[in-house]
């Protein structure tokens, strides 16, 4: 699939797990996002990378972990979350952190119980 | 701070009706503003972009920076524009976005 895709598209795990989130893009972009989609809240950024460095982490708790090995793949380690954590968690990719034409992957539906 | 607002969580009108999905920002710099749609199963893509002038699916936007608003506008509804609509803004030229809280958008039949 070209565009973002992300992976799994859903996902149940308990508080003590440890899970990932993965999201890859075909797009040749050299940034990378991380967004939290919870209800009725809106969308909120959680991780910036530009070229695989991370320029931008938004008061994310640890619990939180990120990881871009390389500028077509983003993690995010997920470990002792917490219920209020379950949310749309949402990859985005840009050409570069100034370009501001983002697309976004379908999201991964996560619930911690 | 930069905020983005959208008053109206739900907007329902029949088809063929115009339609109007309030935007208001605060920011005191230049930003840019988006708008983003969700069409159901579907990913968050771009609308449109102020930058642009552009007009998408007979989708506008114009950017009144007097009213910091940028509400989105369509003559004329059609069914499938019904979507969940967000507003963003980008500021310091930077790629990360700032939404606002989405407005669904029903159009009947």
């Amino acid at each position: 699939e070209t565009g973002v895709t992300q992976t799994p598209r859903h996902l149940v795990m308990g508080m003590t797990n440890k899970k990932s989130l993965k999201c890859e893009q075909h797009l040749g972009h050299n940034a990378m996002y991380w967004y939290k989609q919870s209800a009725k809240k809106p969308l909120e950024l959680m991780f910036v990378y530009s070229l695989e460095e991370r320029v931008e982490n938004n008061s994310v708790p640890s619990r939180f972990s990120p990881e871009c090995p390389n500028s077509s793949h983003l993690f995010l380690h997920l470990h002792t979350l917490q219920p209020e954590d379950s949310a749309l968690y949402l990859c985005a990719s840009s050409q570069d952190q100034y370009g501001t034409r983002a697309f976004f992957g379908q999201g991964t539906r996560l619930t911690v119980v | 701070a930069q905020r983005v607002t959208q008053p109206e969580k739900l907007l329902s009108v029949f088809k063929g009706a115009p339609v109007e999905l309030k935007c208001n920002y605060s920011y005191s710099g230049s930003p840019e503003l988006f708008w983003y749609v969700q069409y159901s199963r579907q990913r968050l893509q771009l609308l449109l972009r102020h930058i642009s002038r552009e007009s998408i699916k007979g989708f506008t936007a114009d950017l009144n920076k007097g009213e910091t608003s940028f509400h989105l506008k369509k003559p004329f509804a059609q069914e499938e524009d019904s979507a969940m609509y967000y507003c963003a803004l980008s500021y310091n030229q930077g790629g990360k976005l700032i939404f606002g809280q989405g407005t669904e958008l029903s159009v009947k039949p």
